[in-house]
């Protein structure tokens, strides 16, 4: 069947702008996570989703960073006023169960940089 | 923050040898998961054990916890070229509805 699924692949903008990264979850999955991973790091946290609402928003950085999924299914991080250091992939990845503890399947990333 | 703390940050072996990774955490947790990234991209779900648990086995791989040692190791045997790659272990709380927390992950190169 069809994994996670992230677009676009690449992202280049100007400080200053914004941006939509979006996330197609397997389907049925319940629960949705963003997260950042800079070069040379892992995975950094920043938002789970179960169901429609945020489980734990207290990985974004920041409030130029919104995270939504309407209905359920399909997600989208949002990036107001890009700066330079939010250069990065963004990981997008699903799990069946809602506890943040299950296995996770992860698509293959954003990779947004910022001019 | 990052909970998970590997060790080494980059190995080199060859072919057919034997790759040992080991991983460090701080709290109680109720699992910890091995994952796979190739190329920086996608990670790709390794395998979990569980905190009551002591040693898993999925193919070449063999993992260890110690939860009075707070650390969980990965043996990938007769390794491959294609084992290249980065290995993270992530922690899952004891508690909470905390996810995963990642840490910065071990760069495997073999050598053919």
């Amino acid at each position: 069947g069809a994994g996670v699924s992230q677009t676009p692949s690449n992202k280049v903008t100007e400080k200053g702008k914004y941006v939509e990264l979006r996330c197609d979850p397997i389907s049925g999955h319940t629960a949705l996570y963003w997260y950042r991973q800079s070069l040379g790091q892992g995975p950094e946290f920043l938002i789970y989703f179960q169901g429609t609402g945020a489980a734990d928003d207290s990985g974004l950085p920041n409030d130029r960073f919104f995270a939504v999924r309407p209905e359920g299914s399909v997600s989208t991080l949002k990036i107001q006023r890009t700066e330079r250091g939010d250069s990065a992939v963004y990981l997008c990845a699903s799990s069946l169960g809602t506890s943040g503890r299950e296995e996770q399947y992860f698509g293959p990333g954003t990779r947004l940089t910022v001019t | 923050s990052q909970q998970g703390e590997e060790d080494p940050q980059a190995l080199s072996i060859q072919e057919g040898e034997n790759a040992t990774m080991n991983c460090s955490y701080k709290t109680s947790i109720n699992n910890l998961q091995w994952y796979r990234q190739n190329s920086g991209r996608g990670l790709v779900h390794l395998i979990l054990i569980r905190s009551n648990e002591r040693e898993k086995h999925s193919g070449r791989l063999r993992v260890t916890l110690d939860t009075s040692k707070k650390s969980s190791s990965l043996l990938i045997t007769a390794s491959r070229a294609a084992d290249t790659a980065s290995y993270f272990c992530a922690t899952a709380p004891y508690s909470g509805n905390t996810p995963l927390v990642f840490g910065k992950g071990t760069r495997l190169s073999v050598i053919a």
